[in-house]
């Protein structure tokens, strides 16, 4: 079984451009999960889709970032007007169902430069 | 608010030994599911194991195990007979029982290195 697939595995960008990154959650997962993975803040929930709805997003910068979910086999995380402090690694993960015992199962991420 | 604690920074042992590494948790809720996961050095997330809390047995998984001991709000992992590509950071998460969030808090993770 193919685990998480993100896209792109690297992207540099100029300060000011736009960044999409792709994901595709596990086949028949219904839950996906975004973090964003840095050395000062470690591991930290950005937003999560429970079939293909938006459920919390409480971890997303207000400005510049939005997720969305067309059909259940990808989700993208969009940065608009990239900054430096974005550069991290962003992680996918998709589980089974949400609730109960769920398992996260992460992509390898896509490890974002902000020059 | 959730928060988890790994307090080793990181972990040095010899091949073939046994190592514990340290999580302690807060929530507020009764029902909750903790975890560990590891990061091998070339970036990916790997789940390891589970414990549900409502679950008094410790869950083992190969030769991973948990010392979970709910009134210090502790879970530990035990890794036996540790191997070389056992070196990697550990990291322990929580997700509360909660369906308007599924979550993961994580610690800061330790780095353990298994030397031969």
């Amino acid at each position: 079984n193919a685990g998480v697939i993100q896209t792109p595995r690297h992207k540099v960008t100029g300060k000011g451009q736009e960044a999409t990154l792709w994901c595709e959650p596990i086949s028949g997962h219904s839950a996906v999960f975004w973090y964003r993975q840095t050395i000062v803040q470690g591991l930290e929930f950005l937003t999560y889709f429970r079939n293909q709805a938006p459920i919390d997003d409480s971890g997303m910068p207000k400005e510049r970032f939005s997720a969305q979910m067309p059909n259940q086999s990808h989700s993208t995380l969009k940065i608009q007007s990239t900054q430096p402090q974005d550069s991290a690694v962003y992680l996918c993960a998709s589980s089974f169902r949400l609730g109960g015992e769920d398992t996260q199962y992460f992509g390898p991420g896509t490890r974002l430069l902000v020059l | 608010a959730q928060k988890v604690t790994q307090t080793q920074t990181s972990i040095s042992v010899m091949e073939k030994t046994t190592v514990t590494m340290d999580c302690v948790y807060e929530t507020q809720d009764s029902s909750y599911f903790l975890f560990w996961y590891k990061q091998t050095a070339s970036g990916e997330i790997v789940f390891l194991i589970r414990q549900d809390s409502y679950k008094k047995e410790n869950a083992t998984v190969g030769h991973y195990s948990l010392n979970f001991q709910k009134p210090k709000s502790s879970i530990g992992l035990i890794i036996t007979a540790t191997q070389i590509e056992d070196s990697a950071v550990y990291f322990c998460a929580m997700r509360e029982d909660n369906t308007n969030t599924g979550k993961l808090t994580f610690g800061d993770g330790t780095v353990l290195t298994v030397k031969p």
